[in-house]
């Protein structure tokens, strides 16, 4: 039973145009989420959250929507650069179970 | 500050071995947990520790196990490798949790490769 998915394992965009990266879950308990990105040969870093009570989390180029209604959040990337080059990992944490659960990831290649 | 290291960063076994594989966390932080990322597989929780006390764990067998000691720092041991424990296994420290998120700082793996 996954519990967080992220369908698209890849995804291509332009340099300058706006990368989308989806993410769904399943667990009404989750209360907050998370968008890692990991480099080759590094650990994940961590890029943006959002509390479930919210449904828009802005940081720079970066933003985060949820719409709990549809159990689905979205990461945008705008504009997007060649550095942005990575696998984005989404994670859902359960303040009850003290636990993070994460996607798959998606591999987001932005061509100059 | 240093960030969370991890040691060996590559490791070859072979089936039936056992490995131990090390992390000592950002100074400060007394909550590490462990993850295995394969390919396609995302990041899978392993286990959670907190003051020398496993406070949570995920659904691995119980081949898979853990310690910290009084400085933070963690080891986790896989017994009786299997090829499909090859895997990236990732440790992520953060700051003492009470019933809020806290961010997880990570370590940059260690790459086990079972023959």
């Amino acid at each position: 039973d996954q519990q967080v998915k992220q369908n698209s394992p890849s995804l291509s965009v332009q340099e300058g145009r706006i990368s989308i990266l989806n993410c769904d879950y399943t667990n009404s308990m989750f209360d907050y989420f998370l968008w890692y990105k990991k480099y080759p040969a590094e650990g994940p870093t961590f890029l943006i959250s959002i509390s479930s009570i919210k449904d828009k989390n802005e940081d720079g180029r970066f933003t985060v929507f949820l719409n709990k209604s549809a159990k689905h959040l979205s990461l945008h990337i705008v504009p997007s650069q060649p550095g942005d080059s990575a696998v984005y990992f989404c994670a859902a944490f359960n303040t009850n179970a003290g636990k993070s659960t994460f996607g798959d990831g998606t591999t987001l290649t932005v061509k100059p | 500050k240093a960030g969370v290291t991890q040691t060996p960063r590559y490791l070859i076994k072979t089936r039936g071995q056992q490995v131990t594989l090390s992390c000592s966390p950002i100074s400060g932080h007394r909550s590490v947990s462990w993850y295995q990322q394969t390919p396609g597989q995302g990041l899978q929780f392993l286990f959670e520790y907190f003051s020398e006390t496993q406070r949570n764990k995920g659904n691995f067998p119980g081949r898979f196990s853990g310690r910290q000691f009084s400085n933070s720092r963690s080891e986790m041991n896989v017994s009786t490798l299997e090829l499909g424990d090859s895997a990236l296994y990732l440790c992520a420290s953060s700051l003492p949790a009470t019933n809020s998120y806290n961010e997880q700082f990570f370590g940059p793996g260690t790459r086990l490769t079972v023959l």
